[in-house]
């Protein structure tokens, strides 16, 4: 079971808005860990998606937006395209584990 | 362009060993710390080890603890891991990463390469 969880699945229309929600513990997420986004389209190697919570690396799409609050993060997808299809991980750092955390993972669909 | 590329992966008996390599290109490998990182088939991602820059620490989840050793040669711009003991849930596609950040707020992994495979099975 992961440390932090996410939902199995979630999809949307073309254009429409999704997003995926992160919940970890005062652990990891609460104790003021940053949360990055992975995304992993099927059969291909993770992409990072965003940094430090709400940070885009250079050419990842401006529809892509991550926030953080508490011990949750949540990235939101807006204007949603049939590229967007992956498998999205959050992860953190969890000071009890003294380890690296992943979410549980999250498959997009579009419909 | 930042290129990671693994090797080393196979088919291996339970109980026995094997060495993934992962050989850096297109960054400055030693002012970096690096990661291991898989993923058994249909499943997530699960953090492995990382090692940091200049080898000065290393980290380990529980699950590979006592098992599995990470090392790193900058003078060949290569990335290990050692793995003894391997057992039948150590089956997975083993990614190897660059990480960015810092201790204070958390680590994470900006380049990934393609992965190699390692299938412990008798």
């Amino acid at each position: 079971q992961s440390v932090l969880t996410q939902p199995p699945s979630v999809s949307g229309a073309p254009g429409q808005r999704v997003t995926i929600s992160c919940t970890g513990s005062s652990f990891n997420i609460g104790a003021g860990y940053d949360v990055h986004w992975y995304q992993q389209p099927l059969g291909a190697a993770p992409k990072l998606l965003i940094y430090g919570s709400t940070r885009r690396p250079s050419g990842v799409p401006d529809r892509f937006s991550g926030s953080k609050s508490g011990t949750s993060a949540s990235l939101a997808i807006t204007g949603l395209q049939a590229e967007d299809e992956a498998d999205y991980y959050c992860q953190s750092y969890d000071n009890t584990l003294s380890a690296y955390v992943f979410g549980s993972g999250t498959k997009v669909t579009v419909l | 362009e930042v290129q990671l590329l693994e090797s080393g992966g196979d088919l291996v008996q339970p109980g026995g060993s094997l060495r993934l390599s992962c050989t850096a290109s297109g960054f400055t490998f030693s002012d970096y710390g690096m990661t291991w990182v898989r993923q058994a088939p249909g499943k997530g991602l699960e953090w492995v080890s990382m090692i940091y820059k200049n080898s000065l620490g290393t980290n380990y989840a529980e699950s590979v603890k006592g098992r599995f050793t990470i090392s790193r040669d900058n003078s060949k711009n290569t990335l290990y891991l050692q793995m003894n003991t391997l057992r039948v849930e150590d089956t997975a596609l083993y990614y190897c990463a660059k990480a960015q950040g810092g201790i204070v707020q958390g680590w994470h992994f900006d380049y990934w390469g393609q992965g190699a495979l390692v299938t412990v099975s008798s």
